[in-house]
């Protein structure tokens, strides 16, 4: 069964922060994929990357980074966190034309 | 940029109801269009695609049809349950074979019993 899983599960930081949301998928996929989801807004992809050690923006990217140091393993990293990067984080890989999603982290910023 | 438009926000129904889910997209090539859908405390799953204008997709007795004339691809259920209460996201999709995905906002379905 194709898994992938995200850690923490739930955060809750200070503003000016550094948080570091992980990701680790065991589908052998190439692409991984950062997503946030804010009520009325759906999901918005923030980076993904299609290969190790090479990441890609994606449509809101300011205030985040990315890092993909192995196939399996792809972070989020917010250097100074803010209010407003509250939501719910999901990580994603896909195979030919399928994304697999996580469950999901819940980041509060305080 | 391409973006995606899902109508309805919120749809409630009662059981064995017809459903149906506007979804309207704007994109300068040809894009692959897909349904998602969440349960409550899950990532989204995969529902099914479409790649080419009146192509069908299908499952779980949910369907829609690419259309490019009037760049929509509507999500229909001829007779919905209870256990389809979730949230569908429609989603356009760019690149190789769609790898970059833009969605829509997403419309909650409630199935009253």
């Amino acid at each position: 069964e194709a898994a992938v899983t995200q850690s923490p599960r739930s955060k809750v930081a200070v503003t000016g922060g550094k948080v570091t949301l992980s990701c680790h998928q065991t589908n052998n996929h190439d692409y991984m994929y950062w997503y946030r989801q804010d009520t009325g807004h759906g999901l918005r992809l923030i980076h993904y990357s299609y290969v190790a050690d090479s990441t890609e923006k994606g449509d809101i990217p300011d205030g985040y980074k990315a890092s993909r140091p192995s196939q399996e393993n792809f972070s989020l990293i917010l250097e100074l966190a803010s209010l407003s990067q509250t939501a719910v984080y999901f990580c994603a890989s896909r195979d030919i034309y399928e994304q697999y999603f996580g469950p999901g982290t819940r980041l509060t910023v305080l | 940029g391409d973006s995606v438009t899902q109508t309805e926000g919120q749809v409630a129904l009662s059981e064995e109801d017809f459903l149906t889910i506007h979804c309207n997209y704007s994109a300068s090539g040809y894009p692959a269009l897909f349904w998602y859908v969440q349960y409550p405390g899950e990532g989204p799953q995969f529902l099914f695609r479409a790649s080419r204008d009146k192509e069908k997709g299908s499952s779980r007795g949910f369907e829609a049809t690419y259309d490019k004339g009037t760049t929509s691809f509507h999500l229909r259920k001829a007779s919905v349950q209870e256990s389809d209460s979730a949230v569908y996201y429609c989603a356009l999709g760019e690149g190789n074979a769609g790898a970059k995905l833009t969605f829509g906002g997403g419309t909650r379905l409630t199935v009253r019993p």
